[in-house]
């Protein structure tokens, strides 16, 4: 069984660029959340992602956009690079029709701006 | 707003030694709380997950115990390895905004050998 998975592992941009990250979630799973981890800190809710909608979003600017298709995998866009996007990025999938499932994570791709 | 501390923020410990990792929340109006670690540069693996009608979890040798009414988690790890070096997260399900986790800023171990 699959757990999530999430490519690129690493990613190096330069400001003002555009960057796309991109999530599968665990096998049986439609609902993904996105999660921005500087370094020595806790992950940051950016939003997450139900039946190919935004369902719940973050305090995050409009830069970071996303999108969820039918088969439940997920995007991360990030438009007008900074250098504070510098960050790992985590997915999460959830069964999502509850309050009190288990998040499960992927492995993170790690986002570098200069 | 719902805040997420976590104490001590680095913690070294000689192997075979008993250890509990602390974690404090605001608010008590919760769904659960989630206890995870992450080894430098990983994603996160979720070692607990209690649920706020609960009080504890046990899984191997790790036991979490949680006290909403007072806001505070606790994580033991009896008998520590040098494999349990890692930084552990503890995170919160909010009622007011049920969809995502507060995460603490987490406790970095090193155990020492």
């Amino acid at each position: 069984d699959a757990g999530v998975t999430q490519s690129p592992t690493h990613l190096i941009k330069t400001r003002g660029q555009q960057v796309t990250l991109r999530c599968s979630p665990k096998s049986g799973h439609d609902t993904v959340s996105w999660y921005q981890q500087a370094l020595g800190q806790g992950p940051q809710f950016i939003f997450q992602y139900y039946e190919e909608e935004e369902r719940q979003r973050g305090n995050f600017p409009d830069r970071f956009s996303g999108h969820q298709f039918p088969n439940y995998s997920s995007e991360l866009n990030v438009n007008a690079l900074l250098l504070g996007d510098s960050a790992l990025y985590l997915c999460a999938s959830s069964l999502g029709r509850t309050h009190t499932d288990t998040q499960y994570f992927g492995p993170g791709t790690r986002l570098t701006v200069l | 707003k719902q805040e997420v501390t976590q104490i001590p923020a680095a913690l070294s410990v000689p192997e075979g030694e008993n250890l509990v990792l602390n974690c404090s929340f605001t608010d008590s109006a919760i769904y659960n709380l989630q206890w995870f670690r992450q080894d430098p540069g990983k994603g996160l693996t979720s070692l607990l997950l209690i649920q706020s009608s609960q009080r504890e979890q046990t899984s191997g040798r790790l036991n979490a115990s949680l006290d909403k009414s007072s806001g505070r988690s606790t994580l033991y790890i009896a008998a520590s390895q040098p494999g349990d070096s890692a930084t552990y997260l503890c995170a919160v399900r909010p009622m007011d905004s049920s969809y995502k986790l507060i995460f603490g800023s987490g406790t970095r171990l090193l155990v020492r050998p």
